[in-house]
């Protein structure tokens, strides 16, 4: 089975600029979270999804940042416009009702200059 | 909120050594994940274990919900179990998961 897919890899974009982070979850699953690494803060939650609805959002750190789930099996992380803090690895994971168990993506390595 | 501490911070293992890996936490939860993060940056889920003892093949894991602490045992250490281990826990339910800052792990032949 394919695990959770995430476009693109790697992303460098100028200060300013519009960034979209791309996520498909593995088939079947009905939870969709975003998080955000970096060396200052570590591993964050950025926002989650069930069933294509956002739940909690209480993450995202400002309102450049905006997350979509138009359907079940494709997510988008929207960073608008962009600045340099905003470098980070961004990782989708998600999970299955009735198992906590989450199944994290590659992640996107964003730089932003 | 709550507090993850991980210990030791950074750990270098010759192969074929044993090691324990500990999370504390400071407060009761109800979800608690062991991550690894291998030098390539990918994330893995070892284990679900809110409480009780669990085993997955060289790898095993204990928490003690009611001390609230962790413990991630690694025998027989391979290179290939080099990297960042992660304890992860919730307090609410499955999802607002709270990583702590990691151990680590480096396995020289």
């Amino acid at each position: 089975d394919a695990g959770v897919i995430q476009s693109p890899r790697h992303e460098v974009t100028e200060m300013g600029q519009e960034v979209t982070l791309r996520c498909k979850p593995i088939s079947g699953h009905d939870y969709l979270f975003w998080y955000r690494q970096t060396m200052m803060r570590g591993l964050e939650l950025l926002i989650y999804f069930n069933n294509n609805v956002p739940i909690d959002d209480s993450g995202m750190p400002e309102d450049r940042f905006s997350a979509k789930m138009p359907n079940a099996s494709f997510s988008t992380l929207k960073i608008q416009p962009s600045e340099p803090r905003d470098s980070a690895v961004y990782f989708c994971a998600s999970r299955t009702s009735g198992r906590y168990e989450q199944y994290f993506g590659p992640g996107t390595r964003l730089t932003v200059t | 909120g709550i507090q993850v501490e991980q210990s030791p911070p950074d750990l270098i293992l010759q192969e074929g050594a044993n090691s324990t890996l500990r999370c504390n936490f400071s407060d009761s939860v109800n979800n608690l994940q062991w991550f690894h993060q291998n030098p390539w940056g990918q994330l893995i889920n070892l284990f679900y274990i809110p409480s009780g003892t669990k085993q997955n093949g060289r790898l095993s894991a204990t928490t003690v919900a009611t001390e609230r602490y962790s413990l991630l045992y690694i025998s027989s250490s391979q290179t290939t179990d080099s990297g960042v281990y992660f304890c992860a826990v919730d307090q609410t339910g499955a999802n607002n998961l709270f990583f702590g800052t990691g151990t680590r792990l480096t396995v020289i032949p």
